[in-house]
């Protein structure tokens, strides 16, 4: 069963817009969320992360939301640029992440120009 | 070299070959990951090792076996694997195990099985 989930495999933005990422999660032992970025041939690269203490992380053009009663949360990038066409992927850990991370299947992102 | 290498990057034996995946950091990170990446499937953790000693085995068959002889280096033998075995295998390493943002993937060797 998976314990993070992004339900959505394909997003497709057009330039300038923004982009909203959505990641679920069963597991309420989590306490730290990550997102990454995966280029093609690459490996993942980490973009953002958000405490259980917090509900909102910013970093430049890129926002995460936490809302620890849904199990839910989102990557926000406004505005959105070619560059950020990529696979990205909702992390999760629990107990000070002696157990790894655990990952969702990923959405691929496209920004239409 | 920096970061985190990953050898070969592309990999294709047979059932009853052999093989060894070989990941190696330059970050002076005390914890090393392997993670497999099937299609339409999330990363699923396989291995954690901290300072060389294996804290995580998430019920891998044992197929495959991994190897860490010093916190720089870290191999996965591989023998008598599936075709369904065929997937990406990453890499990553950490500070240490609580080291949850600072993660540094490979970039993956890419298994086909035949």
């Amino acid at each position: 069963d998976q314990q993070v989930k992004q339900n959505s495999p394909s997003l497709s933005v057009q330039e300038g817009r923004i982009s909203i990422l959505n990641c679920d999660y069963t597991n309420s032992m989590f306490d730290y969320f990550l997102w990454y970025k995966k280029y093609p041939a690459e490996g993942p690269t980490f973009l953002i992360s958000i405490s259980s203490i917090k509900d909102k992380n910013e970093d430049g053009r890129f926002t995460v939301f936490l809302n620890k009663s849904a199990k839910h949360l989102s990557l926000h990038i406004v505005p959105s640029q070619p560059g950020d066409s990529a696979v990205y992927f909702c992390a999760a850990s629990a107990g000070g992440g002696a157990d790894g991370l655990t990952f969702g299947k990923g959405t691929h992102l496209i920004i239409q120009p | 070299e920096t970061g985190v290498t990953q050898t070969p990057r592309h990999l294709v034996m047979g059932m009853t070959n052999k093989k060894s995946l070989k990941c190696e950091q330059h970050l002076g990170h005390n914890a090393m990951y392997w993670y497999k990446q099937s299609a339409k499937k999330p990363l699923e953790l396989m291995f954690v090792y901290n300072f060389k000693e294996q804290t995580e085995n998430n019920s891998v068959p044992s197929r495959f076996s991994p190897e860490c002889p010093n916190s720089s280096h870290l191999f996965l033998h591989l023998h008598t694997l599936q075709p369904e075995d065929s997937a990406l295998y990453l890499c990553a390493s950490s500070q240490d195990l609580t080291d949850n943002y600072g993660y540094t993937f490979g970039s993956g060797t890419r298994l086909t099985v035949v």
